[in-house]
């Protein structure tokens, strides 16, 4: 079965904590996405990867980093230095960048106390 | 202003009935996007379009790019249509997401 998994499903951390939140996807897609959803607001793009080993700074990249050593995986991590970071992470990826269906992930919901 | 505004934000209806969400967008695009959201968080594409009209099952998207609007209509709803409704564009090189419509079908 083709898709793109995320896990943890719920994540945890205390504040001052790095947390680096998984995507993996075995669809074979160039491009992969990261979007935090909070209530009451459109998706915002955090960073895109095009192509392996390269990603691009999204709308709201702040306090966020990225990797794209393999095709298949695309970590975040959400460092301490981002202010708000409690809220829903979607991963998605396309076969390329520009006007392609993405496919997305179920999501993980992080909450930093 | 919103550069992609949906309407409305919420929507509630009986089983069978006809469901029409809007999408208005403000600036130029290659193609429009429509999503599903189900209450467990997950994301799935409905649609994509640039012209037209599209058909799948029950649910029909249509875009007219003179008027910098689309539609998502569902025809004989189901309670299990129940979900968030997303509209995105796509400008140059990102997607723009709508804030999302509601739909709540009563059984």
């Amino acid at each position: 079965d083709g898709g793109i998994t995320q896990s943890p499903k719920y994540l945890f951390r205390k504040e001052g904590q790095n947390v680096t939140l998984s995507c993996e996807q075995n669809l074979n897609h160039d491009a992969m996405y990261w979007y935090r959803q909070d209530p009451g607001q459109g998706l915002r793009l955090i960073y895109y990867s095009q192509i392996v080993n390269d990603f691009q700074k999204g709308d709201i990249a702040e306090g966020y980093s990225v990797s794209r050593e393999k095709k298949e995986s695309f970590p975040l991590t959400v460092t301490s230095a981002q202010k708000n970071p409690t809220a829903f992470y979607l991963c998605a990826s396309s076969i390329r960048t520009y006007s392609y269906e993405q496919y997305f992930g179920p999501g993980t919901r992080l909450t930093v106390t | 202003k919103n550069e992609v505004e949906q309407s409305p934000q919420n929507l509630t209806a009986q089983e069978g009935e006809f469901i029409t969400i809007n999408c208005s967008y403000s600036v130029g695009i290659s193609a429009l996007h429509w999503l599903q959201q189900h209450p467990g968080g997950g994301i799935v594409s409905l649609f994509m379009l640039s012209s037209g009209k599209k058909k799948h099952g029950r649910l029909i998207a249509t875009i007219n790019i003179q008027e910098k609007h689309s539609s998502l209509h569902i025809t004989a709803s189901h309670p299990r249509d129940s979900a968030v409704y997303i509209c995105a564009v796509d400008r140059d090189d990102k997607i723009i997401f709508g804030k999302g419509t509601r739909l709540h079908i009563l059984p």
